[in-house]
C-alpha cells in the first residue's frame, strides 16, 4: 500500500463550481497534513496545513481531516481558472514528509 | 523576506558525470529537505539536513549524497549521473525547530531541472 494515495484522474470543475479532492493515507500514526498546490512548470507552494479532525477553512480553501479514516480532502469553493493545477497532498510520517502524486485539475470558464 | 532559492534552474549533463546543486534557505531557516520530482513516481524525499547534520534519508543509492553549510546553504550531489536521475530537484526549507513526526510547514524553492542525456 502506498503510503499517500491521490487516486482520482484529472478533474474538470465549471468555473464558480466547488472543487473536491481526496487523499488517503497508510499511517495511523501521522500527526501533519498539507495541501500544496503545484502550476506546470513550477514549484508546489502550500494553500493549507491541518493537524485537528474537523475542518480547517481559509478563503476559498477548507481542508477536512478524519484521522479515524485516515482520509484528508480539500474544496475549492467558487473555483476560479487561476485554480488550474495539481494539488499534492503531504502526510507526515517516518520522521518526513510522504506526497501522493497529485490530482490535476481544470477549471473550465 | 526571499524565499528559497535553488541553484542552477536548470542543467543538461551526460551519462556518467557528477552534478552539484545549490539550495539556499529563507534566512533563519535551519532545516532543509531535498526531493526529485519525475512525472512518474512524484514527488520523492531524498534527505533532510538540520545544524549540517543529515537527520533523515530516503529510498535512494548512494550516489545521491548532501550537504549544509554552517549558514544553512544545502548542496545535493549526484554522481555517475543515469538517464533515470532527469526531474526536477527541488529543496525545502523549514525552521528546524521540531523533528520527528511532527515536520514543521516546508516551503519549496524553484527547483532545478536536471536533463541526463
Amino acid at each position: 500500500q502506498k503510503e499517500v494515495e491521490q487516486n482520482s484522474g484529472p478533474l474538470s470543475v465549471p468555473e464558480g463550481a466547488i472543487a473536491s479532492l481526496n487523499c488517503t493515507y497508510s499511517d495511523r500514526g501521522s500527526q501533519s497534513f498539507f495541501w500544496y498546490r503545484q502550476y506546470s512548470g513550477k514549484s508546489p507552494e502550500l494553500i493549507m496545513s491541518i493537524y485537528s479532525n474537523g475542518d480547517k477553512e481559509d478563503g476559498r480553501f477548507t481542508a477536512q481531516l478524519n484521522k479515524a479514516s485516515q482520509y484528508v480532502s480539500l474544496l475549492i469553493r467558487d473555483s476560479q481558472p487561476s485554480d488550474s493545477a495539481t494539488y499534492l497532498c503531504a502526510v507526515s510520517g517516518n520522521n518526513r514528509l510522504a506526497f501522493g502524486k497529485g490530482n490535476q485539475v481544470v477549471v473550465i470558464p | 523576506k526571499a524565499g528559497v532559492t535553488q541553484t542552477p534552474r536548470y542543467l543538461i549533463k551526460t551519462r556518467g558525470q557528477q552534478v552539484t546543486l545549490s539550495c539556499s534557505p529563507i534566512s533563519g531557516h535551519r532545516s532543509v529537505s531535498w526531493y526529485q520530482q519525475t512525472p512518474g513516481q512524484g514527488l520523492q524525499f531524498l534527505f533532510e539536513y538540520f545544524s549540517e547534520t543529515q537527520r533523515n534519508k530516503g529510498n535512494f543509492p548512494g550516489r545521491f549524497s548532501g550537504r549544509q553549510f554552517s549558514n544553512s546553504r544545502s548542496e545535493m550531489n549526484v554522481s555517475t549521473l543515469e538517464l533515470g536521475d532527469s526531474a526536477l530537484y527541488l529543496c525545502a526549507s523549514s525552521l528546524g525547530l521540531l523533528a520527528g513526526d511532527f515536520p514543521e510547514t516546508q516551503y519549496f524553492g524553484p527547483g532545478t531541472r536536471l536533463l541526463v542525456l
